[in-house]
């Protein structure tokens, strides 16, 4: 499968531990984004990546969230003390985007489904 | 503030009527529209964006500028047509804005 892969795909934590989600985009994508969805939601934009720079993270949703692209290729979501109101989807998505395509077609991942209980 | 508002939560229509899904958005720039949509068990995928102006399945969507809308249209529905869709706009520093979505059943 050559497309956006995310794991793990659902993740039950107690409320208070961390936890850390893993997307591996499309190889010879330079953009990355994450998202959070919620039920009956569309995915709320939270950060993104060209290449290894975050570009974009003023939407992270608090100081306990934090994302790393550390070398342009697969990123990481962690969330730091769980609180049972970030139980949602996590969705990543990525892009290949220049200078005439200011925003490429994102292909998105599966996504991590989270349940802090 | 960025928005992007699809009033309809669900919309039915049955097979072979024409079906339009509304997105209207609140941008103070030139942002980039897009529909997106999402099969059942399948993967978020994109429809169409405004700037290539092409039709895809079907389905067409005109930017209008005065009326800040982006309204997705298919003259003649398709039970594969069922699925979730979901307007989009690009704005300011590549951020992406997403409606809450339409849930389209096409009845047979």
């Amino acid at each position: 499968d050559t497309g956006v892969s995310q794991n793990p795909r659902h993740k039950i934590t107690k409320r208070g531990q961390n936890v850390t989600f893993r997307c591996d985009p499309i190889s010879e994508h330079n953009r990355l984004y994450w998202y959070r969805q919620t039920l009956g939601q569309g995915p709320e934009f939270l950060t993104y990546f060209q290449n290894e720079a975050q570009l974009e993270k003023s939407r992270l949703l608090s100081d306990r969230f934090s994302a790393e692209r550390p070398k342009g290729s697969f990123s990481t979501l962690e969330i730091q003390r769980t609180e049972q109101g970030d139980s949602a989807m996590y969705l990543c998505a990525s892009s290949l985007a220049g200078t005439m395509i200011r925003s490429g077609e994102q292909f998105f991942g599966p996504g991590t489904r989270l349940t802090v209980l | 503030a960025q928005r992007v508002t699809q009033p309809e939560k669900l919309l039915s229509v049955f097979k072979g009527a024409p079906v339009e899904l509304k997105c209207n958005y609140s941008y103070s720039g030139s942002p980039e529209l897009f529909w997106y949509v999402q099969y059942s068990r399948q993967r978020l995928q994109l429809l169409l964006r405004h700037i290539s102006r092409e039709s895809i399945k079907g389905f067409t969507a005109d930017l209008n500028k005065g009326e800040t809308s982006f309204h997705l249209k298919k003259p003649f529905a398709q039970e594969e047509d069922s699925a979730m869709y979901y307007c989009a706009l690009s704005g300011t520093g590549n951020q992406f804005y997403f409606g809450t979505g339409t849930s389209l059943t096409v009845i047979p």
